[in-house]
Order: C-alpha cells, then structure tokens, then sequence
C-alpha cells in the first residue's frame, strides 16, 4: 500500500491564482480530512468528510472547497490564492472502527503564495 | 482560541535521560488524547494515545499520563534517543474524529 499520497510536494502561486491539492489513499479509509500547518499554531482542520459524498467544515474552512466523489480522493481547492494560505497542508485518513488514534498523514504540500 | 496547548516550544535533552512533554486542554468534552511524532519534511506519525477513562498508557519507551481534573497531559520517553528528535504535538478529539492540535514540542537529544 502507498498509503496516503499527496501532490505536489511544493508549489508557488501568484495571488489570485487557483490550484487543486491533491490527496489519495488507499486503504479505503472512509474518513478524510485536510489540515495546515503554520508556525506556532499546530496543525488546523480545514475540511473533512465522513465519506464519499459527505463533505464539512473544519476550524479555518475560509477560502478552501473540497468535494469527495470517490473513497479514494480528497482534493483540495483554492479557488483565488492569498499571501494568508502559505503553509504546509496535510491531508489525512482513518478507519473509524480502527479507532481514533489511526489517522495517517501524507507527506504535505509547501504552498508559498506571493 | 486554541483548545490545545503546548507551551513549550522546545525541550533539549542529553541522550539516555528521561524526556517529559506537557499538554494542557480547555475542553471538557476531549474524551481521546493522542500524540504525534513529526520529522522534517514528512507528515505526523501517531505514537501513542490515551481514553479519558484511563490515567496512564503505556507502549515501550513511550507513557502517556493523564490528569483530567487538570485538564493536563503528559509524555514520558526513556530512555531518550537520538533518533527522538522531532517535533511532537499533543491532539485532542471530542468523540467525532476532528482532531485539534497543539503547537508542538521540539526535541533535540543530545549525545
């Protein structure tokens, strides 16, 4: 198994631009989630979904869509790139009936937005 | 307003002695406290958790205590090895896995 799979691995963007973060796993995991990274903040839950088809927010959901039409994929969009959401983003998936302590993180995306 | 927290950035530790992280909450309905090693340009691994219901949990080197009356949490790791230095945070869940976590705790072991 690859576990869960993320890319790109770092990617700069201008203001105003639009990208989609990828996030794959495959251990069928139904829930997934996207977290980022900042210093001195820890890790903030951005969106999540219980499964596919089932989408919500988390702490800092602003600026952020996401869509789950698969197990598999949870990408992450942003839909006009602000200086605000350079960060490292990492998704993450779990089993529920593993328990709680299961999420498995990717490796993380660097986004610097200038 | 962080519900989690670490308030210590970082911790330096000589090799073979005890390292002791703190984690402190404010919410009373976390019932599943984890923590999370992570290393440089890679994502959080899970290292070891406790249930509410417990005051100690224990995994080899690794033992997680619990004081929910102070809402506190702490991680002891002995001995301490090189290969310990990393980043760790503390997360807590409230029964519907969204995790929230600390800022984090780096640790530096020392030869």
């Amino acid at each position: 198994n690859a576990g869960v799979t993320q890319t790109p691995k770092f990617q700069v963007l201008k203001t105003g631009q639009s990208m989609t973060l990828q996030c794959a796993q495959d251990m069928n995991h139904e829930y997934m989630s996207w977290y980022r990274q900042d210093p001195g903040m820890g890790l903030r839950l951005i969106h999540y979904s219980v499964g596919a088809g089932i989408t919500d927010q988390g702490e800092v959901p602003n600026g952020y869509n996401v869509s789950r039409s698969t197990t598999e994929d949870f990408p992450l969009r942003l839909l006009s790139a602000a200086p605000s959401q350079t960060s490292v983003y990492f998704c993450a998936s779990s089993y529920p009936e593993q328990g709680k302590e299961t999420q498995y993180f990717g490796p993380g995306t660097r986004l610097l937005v200038l | 307003d962080q519900q989690v927290k670490q308030n210590s950035p970082s911790l330096s530790v000589q090799e073979g002695r005890i390292s002791i992280l703190n984690c402190d909450y404010t919410n009373s309905m976390f019932d599943y406290f984890l923590w999370y090693k992570k290393y440089p340009a890679e994502g959080p691994t899970f290292l070891i958790s406790i249930s509410s219901i417990k005051d100690k949990n224990e995994d080899g080197r690794f033992t997680v205590f619990l004081n929910k009356s102070a809402k506190h949490l702490s991680l002891h790791i002995v001995p301490s090895q090189p290969g310990d230095s990393a980043v760790y945070f503390c997360a807590a869940s409230a029964d519907d896995y969204k995790l929230s976590f600390g800022a984090g705790t780096t640790v530096t072991v020392r030869a």
